[in-house]
């Protein structure tokens, strides 16, 4: 099955600072990999998604994210966090048992930017 | 263009009630998912649907049923609530059967078991 660990369930960083959330997979075949966020109150949206085209991948709002498969890691990156970042951030796995291809999240982590 | 809708937004049932969420997505997609999100535990699939008259179980279905009467719609059941049931529950929906296609979220509605 594949599955999804996300590092830190809290993150806080100052504003204009980097921002690294950190993920890691596990799948025994090449997996499909997602970044959604969640602001308050607010379903999730869809930041960026690896589907095995380039290893490097941009998302909306200055998101990236990069697929290391030496490391089993996609961890999303923005250069210069904003206060408009704070949010809820789910890294997930598209489950290629059955089940539709549900998404398998991780626990999340909250961003916190401060001024 | 709505994308996914979700009623209601919030609900507070007692132990023993029953109810029924809707979910409605204007995007003719096929497939359908209920999660429910609880804290620290990122978000759980109840439920699914491949497409109209379609239901599957995911990680969690005890204490609910489903039903996909109209391609458009996904309803979630509680036959008999629970406060195990208290949670934050999204509904979603995604074009094609593929692994890397984009889930599109509702808002979620709120239900809180007393």
């Amino acid at each position: 099955a594949q599955s999804v660990t996300q590092l830190g369930s809290h993150v806080s960083v100052s504003e204009g600072a980097l921002v690294l959330l950190r993920c890691n997979y596990s799948s025994s075949v090449p997996p499909y990999l997602f970044w959604y966020v969640q602001y308050p109150n607010q379903g999730l949206q869809l930041l960026l998604k690896y589907t095995s085209a380039a290893t490097l991948v941009k998302g909306i709002n200055g998101f990236e994210a990069e697929f290391k498969k030496s490391e089993t890691s996609f961890h999303l990156t923005k250069p210069s966090a904003h206060m408009s970042d704070a949010a809820e951030y789910f890294c997930a796995v598209s489950d290629l048992g059955n089940s539709g291809y549900a998404l398998n999240f991780g626990k999340g982590t909250s961003l916190l930017v401060t001024p | 263009n709505a994308g996914v809708t979700q009623t209601p937004k919030f609900r507070v049932l007692k132990t023993g009630q029953s109810m029924t969420l809707l979910c409605a997505q204007d995007m003719n997609h096929e497939y359908m998912y209920w999660y429910r999100q609880d804290p620290g535990m990122g978000l759980r699939l109840i439920h699914y649907s491949v497409g109209e008259g379609t239901t599957a179980k995911g990680e969690v279905p005890d204490g609910y049923n489903v039903s996909r009467l109209k391609k458009q719609n996904f309803l979630l059941g509680l036959e008999s609530a629970a406060p195990s049931q208290t949670s934050v529950y999204f509904c979603a929906s995604s074009w094609a059967g593929t692994p890397d296609n984009e889930q599109f979220f509702g808002p979620g509605t709120r239900l809180t078991v007393l």
